[in-house]
């Protein structure tokens, strides 16, 4: 149990377009997700928490406008990488906290982003 | 804000061997969790202990949170435990965010 899956796994995009990546808890239900961002051999860094029905809630230095997070439903939130630029290049981990039980989160797979 | 320390940042160990972590936060916490980061990027839960002692198998971890600190023990280390470990704590009051530490590498060579 407690898995969550992301897509897609790899992406390459041209500078200036916009890429969305899918977060969903498969067999459980997550009022509360969050992503994460890992630079190489650097650990996780958090960028936004996610609340179903309600606006994201950013770390202090990430752009909300550059950075779109939508969590529609219990089980999906999306992320999408707005004009993206080659500094926007990294490794992107989502999330999910169970609605019902401890604070455990579990991790999706990650989603490498390399942009051109 | 918090800091999570982890130590040592690199290890190498020979296939066999046994290994402690150590993960050192510097305010009171009410959540955390150690996690192994396979070579593939999957962040793997191991277990979640903000107090106590458990154990899986060859894994077994200890969290001391009057002293701020939780070690994670690996024996008879095999080569598919190489990756990086890290612990995350959530801070008393900090509400559901996750805090992670500086990370472990290991490396267990046959």
């Amino acid at each position: 149990g407690a898995v969550v899956s992301q897509h897609p796994s790899r992406v390459i995009c041209k500078s200036g377009t916009s890429v969305k990546i899918e977060c969903r808890s498969l067999d459980f239900q997550a009022t509360t997700m969050f992503w994460y961002r890992q630079f190489p051999k650097k650990s996780l860094m958090l960028m936004a928490t996610s609340n179903e029905g309600s606006k994201a809630t950013y770390e202090q230095g990430v752009e909300k406008d550059k950075f779109l997070i939508n969590h529609a439903s219990l089980t999906l939130s999306t992320l999408t990488v707005t004009s993206a630029h080659p500094e926007d290049s990294s490794f992107y981990i989502c999330s999910a906290r169970p609605r019902d039980g401890p604070y455990e989160q579990y991790f999706g797979p990650g989603t490498r982003l390399t942009v051109t | 804000g918090i800091q999570v320390e982890q130590s040592p940042p690199d290890l190498i160990l020979q296939e066999g061997a046994n290994s402690t972590l150590r993960c050192n936060f510097s305010d009171s916490v009410n959540n955390l969790q150690w996690f192994h980061q396979n070579p593939w990027g999957q962040l793997i839960n191991l277990f979640y202990i903000p107090s106590g002692t458990k154990q899986n198998g060859r894994l077994s971890a200890t969290t001391v949170a009057t002293e701020r600190y939780s070690l994670l023990y690996i024996s008879s280390s095999q080569t598919t435990d190489s990756g990086v470990y890290f612990c995350a704590v959530i801070l008393t009051g900090g509400g559901n965010k996750l805090t992670f530490g500086t990370g472990t590498q290991l490396k267990v060579e046959l």
